[in-house]
């Protein structure tokens, strides 16, 4: 059982270029999330999604599109990297969309955009 | 939406001393409040929940209180050793739709043998 399994760890990116997160949990979970962390500002919600087939925008959704084509998957896209989107990224999922559980997070992705 | 706020930023404590981290909502339907626990370079971990039909909740040396007419929940840890210094996050969510889950700022506790 592996969790929540987050790829890459760390990338570098040029300004403009553009890229996937990936983020694939095997716990049959209804609700996966995108998380931003800055220093001092939190986690900040990206897009979150109930079900395979169902995404929505959360608090900071500009510059990133998701899909959920299955259960497991919530891939991240950034469209055309920009500095302001250096971070460190985590995917999360929790086992239902309409009773709070417990979020699982992934490891986590260092981005640095120059 | 949902605004959480966190204090301190910052706590430093002798070791076995008590910690006390204090959170306040501002979204009376929220009734589920996490608390996670990041190490240097970890993920963030649940350490301990409550939801808001509890008043306070208790696991070995942690506790969580819930004040639903202030809208405010803090984490306390009594006894503190070298291995609770960490980044400590509260989030609130309520289950009035889908989940969406609002995280504080964090607060970074060094704990000083």
């Amino acid at each position: 059982n592996a969790g929540v399994t987050q790829t890459p760890k760390f990338q570098v990116l040029k300004t403009g270029q553009s890229m996937t997160l990936q983020c694939a949990q095997d716990m049959n979970h209804e609700y996966m999330s995108w998380y931003r962390q800055d220093p001092g500002m939190g986690l900040r919600l990206i897009h979150y999604s109930v079900g395979a087939g169902i995404t929505d925008q959360g608090e900071v959704p500009n510059g990133y599109n998701v899909s959920r084509s299955t259960t497991e998957d919530f891939p991240l896209r950034l469209l055309s990297a920009a500095p302001s989107q250096t971070s460190v990224y985590f995917c999360a999922s929790s086992y239902s969309s309409r009773t709070p559980t417990e979020a699982f997070f992934g490891q986590g992705t260092r981005l640095t955009v120059v | 939406g949902e605004n959480v706020e966190q204090h301190p930023s910052t706590l430093s404590v002798q070791e076995g001393d008590s910690a006390v981290i204090k959170c306040t909502y501002s979204d009376s339907a929220s009734n589920y409040f996490p608390w996670y626990k990041q190490e240097l370079g970890k993920r963030p971990q649940l350490i301990i929940d409550i939801r808001s039909n509890v008043g306070e909740k208790k696991d070995q040396r942690i506790a969580v209180t819930l004040n639903k007419t202030a809208k405010h929940f803090s984490l306390h840890i009594t006894e503190t050793q070298p291995e609770d210094s960490a980044v400590y996050f509260c989030a609130a969510s309520n289950s009035g739709g889908y989940q969406k889950v609002t995280f504080g700022t964090g607060t970074k506790l060094q704990v000083i043998p």
